[in-house]
């Protein structure tokens, strides 16, 4: 199994233009998840979603936008990229709510944004 | 703003030491989690406590939980040159039936010197 495979790892964007950051989970997990890491400020979460079709924000969601079309698939929309956005992205996946969350992380999208 | 406060930031230690790192978050919690991320690299789970529990254990790791004080610690035995990375408490805060809403703190970064 892949696990949760996220797509591009590094991206260069211009201030304002858009993109979208993939991730996809083999693992038929119903919660995903998309957070962002900064130096000295940990991981925080920006969307997440408990089922398809079901999507709520974090603790940072401004100029973010998630959609959950498939169990599989989470993708994370930059609609006009700030610079204050480069960070290195992490998109996570878990199998069971309630108390039981482990999380299994993609390894990272780092963005840069000009 | 962050649940977890970690310490210490920065650990250095000889090939053989015990790490101990700390975490302490603010408001009640379901479980707490750690987790470890090589440089570069996505976070890998590494153990669970819940709340009803106070100790635990998974091959060198040692886990404590104190709720009373709001904090919890990461033991590692005999280090080894391989343990170098950054380790993250995480926290399901309590009444969230949201997989994927863990709260991380920074980090500590632990460099086991050969």
């Amino acid at each position: 199994n892949a696990g949760v495979t996220q797509t591009p790892k590094f991206q260069v964007l211009k201030t304002g233009q858009s993109m979208t950051l993939q991730c996809a989970q083999d693992m038929n997990h119903e919660y995903m998840s998309w957070y962002r890491q900064d130096p000295g400020m940990g991981l925080r979460l920006i969307h997440y979603s408990v089922g398809a079709g079901i999507t709520d924000q974090g603790e940072v969601p401004n100029g973010y936008n998630v959609s959950r079309s498939t169990t599989e698939d989470f993708p994370l929309r930059l609609l006009s990229a700030a610079p204050s956005q480069t960070s290195v992205y992490f998109c996570a996946s878990s199998s069971v709510g309630g108390t039981n969350e482990k999380l299994f992380f993609g390894s990272g999208t780092q963005l840069s944004v000009l | 703003s962050q649940q977890g406060e970690e310490d210490p930031q920065a650990l250095s230690i000889q090939e053989g030491e015990n790490a101990t790192m700390n975490c302490s978050y603010k408001t009640s919690i379901n479980n707490l989690q750690w987790y470890r991320q090589n440089s570069g690299r996505g976070l890998v789970h590494l153990i669970l406590i819940r709340s009803n529990e106070r100790e635990k254990h998974s091959g060198r790791l040692r886990v404590t939980l104190d709720t009373s004080k709001k904090s919890s610690s990461l033991l590692i035995t005999a280090s080894r040159a391989a343990d170098t990375a950054s380790y993250f408490c995480a926290t399901h805060p309590h009444g969230s039936s949201n997989t994927g809403k863990l709260i991380f703190g920074q980090g500590t970064t632990l460099q086991v010197k050969p």
